[in-house]
Order: C-alpha cells, then structure tokens, then sequence
C-alpha cells in the first residue's frame, strides 16, 4: 500500500499568518494516464471532509484563493496564507493513483 | 447541485451484515467517468477508504478488510451501496459515501454505525 506522510501532526497559526502542509507519498503519485491524483481536504470540526485541491494543484470550485497545492511525484505541499478562524480543523491528503486508495493521517491546524 | 446521503441501521450486533445505501443526486452513476467511493472513519481517528464502483460497473475494494466488502449501484434510482459481512467492534465508525471523479469532490453527511453486543 502507498504510505502517505503528513507532517507536522498539528500545527498552530496565527490569524494571518501562513501555514503550511506536507504530504510524502511512498511511491510516485504520477499516474500511466499523465494525472497525479493526489487531493487536499478539510474536515471542519463536527463536519464532513470538504475537497480543497484536486489534481495536486487544481483548486476546487468555490475554494478560496488562500489555499493553494503544489508538488508532483512523492512530494506534495498544500499552503494557506493569511490563515482565517474558518480554516481550523484538521487537514488530510489523499492518494488515488494506486489501489488501495490511501489518506494521511491528518494535520490538525489551530488558531494562534 | 449535487448531494448525497448515506443510511444504516444505527447499531447491530457482531457478525451480522452491515448495509449501508447512498442516495444521491445531481449526477448520475450511468454517466462516463462518474463513480462513488465509501470512506469510514472511526470517532475521533482519521479517515480510511473502502471501496469505489464506477459508471461501467467497475469495482474496486481495500484488501484490508479481507473479502468483506460488497458494493453495488443502482442507477436507475441513483443509489450506491455497501454491504460489510461479519460486522466486529473495529468497524464501529461513521461511513461516508463521496462521488468521485478525479477526486472525492462531494461527501455526504456522514451515518454512525456502532457494533456492540
């Protein structure tokens, strides 16, 4: 199974400020179709997951420009700047290029 | 504009059959590329796939749960399921249906599912 690393494990921003997350895959996420499918989502507290990016770096539609992913191969990196209070809650990246589908343990941001 | 709901029974005993049903609409599972995921997620841990089905009948399953697993569709009355036989303590978690295309970009709310005798 791919491993997906997410560091840090938790992470405390200042409103404003800018956070960033990374996602380590055990093996190259670059599908034989040219794509790279790994995705981004926010589970807000007492909610459902939220899709964020697509595609490693596509934002999904209603997004904030704030969020932003970026990466390709093993190595991929979701960033938010001038963190807002509404972007609390804990983050998880998720690979869907080989079976079994696999998600990242989380990164749980919260408010400086 | 696209939802999606999932139902269970609430609460069943060990070894019995879990069936869960994800309602959907705004899409249709007929459609080229469409498909549905099922993710579960224990209270309080983070997020663990399960399985997909896809427009062709295509399926696929988390070899974790060893043969378990059986999902299925029925397009006409847009509705995904998902059945997990021999139902244990660790299965106890809230199961999320997702449609997926190059992505899980729509979730449902989520149906609590505890296994206790």
């Amino acid at each position: 199974d791919v491993v997906m690393t997410q560091t840090p494990v938790s992470l405390s921003v200042s409103l404003g400020n800018q956070a960033s997350i990374s996602c380590r895959s055990s093996q190259s996420l670059l599908h034989s179709d040219g794509n790279t499918y790994l995705s981004w989502y926010l589970q807000k507290p007492g909610q459902s997951p939220q899709l964020l990016i697509y595609l490693a770096s596509n934002r999904f539609s209603g997004v904030s420009n704030r969020f932003s992913g970026s990466g390709s191969g093993t190595d991929f990196t979701l960033k938010i700047s001038r963190v807002e209070p509404e972007d609390l809650g804990v983050y998880y990246c998720f690979q869907h290029t080989h079976l079994p589908l696999t998600f990242g343990s989380g990164t749980k941001l919260e408010i400086k | 504009q696209v939802t999606l709901k999932e139902s269970g029974p609430g609460i069943l005993q060990p070894s019995q059959t879990l069936s869960l049903t994800c309602t959907f609409s705004g899409f249709s599972l007929s459609t080229y590329g469409m498909g549905v995921g099922w993710i579960r997620q224990p209270s309080g841990k983070g997020l663990e796939w399960l399985a997909n089905i896809w427009w062709d009948d295509d399926k696929y399953y988390n070899p974790s749960l060893k043969n378990r697993l059986t999902i299925s569709k029925d397009t006409s009355n847009n509705q995904a399921f998902l059945k997990i036989t021999n139902v244990d303590t660790a299965d106890t978690a809230t199961y999320y249906c997702a449609r997926e295309i190059a992505a899980l970009d729509y979730w449902g709310q989520g149906v609590m599912v505890t296994v206790s005798s």
